[in-house]
Parts: C-alpha cells; structure tokens; sequence
C-alpha cells in the first residue's frame, strides 16, 4: 500500500516557540492531504484539508494563524504551529489520498507527538 | 448527537475469543465504511472497507454493514494478543463537495489477554 512518512515522530517545545510538521507522500502524489489532532483516549478530529496549491481550508473552530499549513508539492504538506501552548500539546496526524481507489482510501503517517512545556 | 457513535470501552477478551465492535451513525449519506485499527502511538492503519449495505469478509476479519439500522459492526474470529489496539470506525459520503473526509468514532480499545 502506499506510505505517508511523518517527521519528526516526536517534539518537545517551550511554550511560545512554533513548531513545524512535515507529511510526505513516499510513492505516491497526493493532490489533498488532511490534518488530524488526537487528545488521549479521543477520536481523531479533523483540523484542515490541505490541497496542492491551494489555501487549505479549516474545519470550524481551527486557528488558521495559528496552525499554518502548506501543501507546496504533491508530495508534502507542512502543518506549523505557531506560538505554541501546553494546551496545544497532542498527537497530530496527516492523511493522504493516492487517488487509485474509488472511495479516496486515506493512507495515514505514523503520527507526531508534540508536547510543549 | 454526534455522526458516528462507539463505545470506546476498554474491552478485554481472552485468547480465542471471538470480538464484535460497532458503530451507529445518523447520516444516511454515508456510504462508505472502513475499520481502521491503531497501535499505541501510531497512525491508523486500514483493516477493512465496505460499500453500502452487506458483509465482508478477510481472514479472521468480518465488517457488516446494515444501513437501515445505521450500524456497522467488525468481527474478530480467533483473537490474538497481536489484534490488541484501537479500532475506529470510520464513514464517509461519496457525494460530499470535496475530497470525502472521513468521519470517525471514538474508537474502542480492545485487550486481548494470552
């Protein structure tokens, strides 16, 4: 199947310093990718869906200047969080869509922990 | 009421045994319904997609479907300690404007105990 790569797996910041997440497509273009964020023993919400090219657009009640995201090739897509605080800390997970199968199969990367002290 | 419901548990089972995990849903909409399974720290790894209404099988996997009951179920035969993890429904509908995000559950959080 095809992969999504996350980097870095993990990060820890002090609160008011902006933190960057890559998502990377390894062999596969993916024209949309999505931004997820996961608190503990909680569902996966969706944060923003990341087009190449394009604006990303954010689901309701997602800071767009504060979780900037840029989809610059068909193969990556960077969530940025700036300023980031404690309460921003948590899982954060990027999907992409190959395109090959008819209901737009989401592969997921492995996720990054992100706690901010 | 939210879109997707499931019980996030913890469920724990004993070797063998045989797991059901479900979901409701309001959206009649949702056409589209996957399983996906996540490891501790992981991303959520696709186990198993059905169209519509009906059932599907793979190995010791069983995804059912019954959309005029709004509820979807996985069946785990012969459980392992191996299949311990979260399982996250997840629909969708195919005529959503867009690229089809995906609605999730909770998720259930299943032992399976050797």
């Amino acid at each position: 199947g095809a992969v999504v790569s996350q980097h870095p797996s993990w990060v820890i910041c002090k609160s008011g310093t902006s933190v960057k997440i890559e998502c990377r497509s390894l062999d596969f273009q993916a024209t949309t990718m999505f931004w997820y964020r996961q608190f503990p023993k909680q569902s996966l919400m969706l944060m923003a869906t990341s087009n190449e090219g394009s604006k990303a657009t954010y689901e309701q009640g997602v800071e767009k200047d504060k979780f900037l995201i840029n989809h610059a090739s068909l193969t990556l897509s960077t969530l940025t969080v700036t300023s980031a605080h404690p309460e921003d800390s948590s899982f954060y997970i990027c999907s992409a869509i190959s395109g090959g199968s008819s209901y737009n199969e989401q592969f997921f990367g492995p996720g990054t922990r992100l706690t901010v002290l | 009421q939210k879109e997707v419901e499931q019980d996030p548990g913890p469920l724990s089972v004993p070797e063998g045994a045989i797991v059901s995990l479900n979901c409701t849903y309001s959206n009649s909409a949702f056409q589209y319904f996957m399983w996906y399974r996540q490891y501790s720290r992981k991303g959520p790894e696709l186990l198993m997609y059905t169209y519509s209404s009906g059932n599907k099988e793979d190995g010791r996997f069983t995804a059912q479907v019954d959309k005029s009951s709004k509820y979807i179920s996985l069946f785990i035969r012969d459980s392992q300690p191996s299949d311990s993890a979260t399982y996250l429904c997840a629909m969708s509908d195919p005529f959503y404007s867009g690229n089809t995000p995906l609605v999730f559950g909770k998720g259930t959080r299943l032992s399976v105990i050797a």
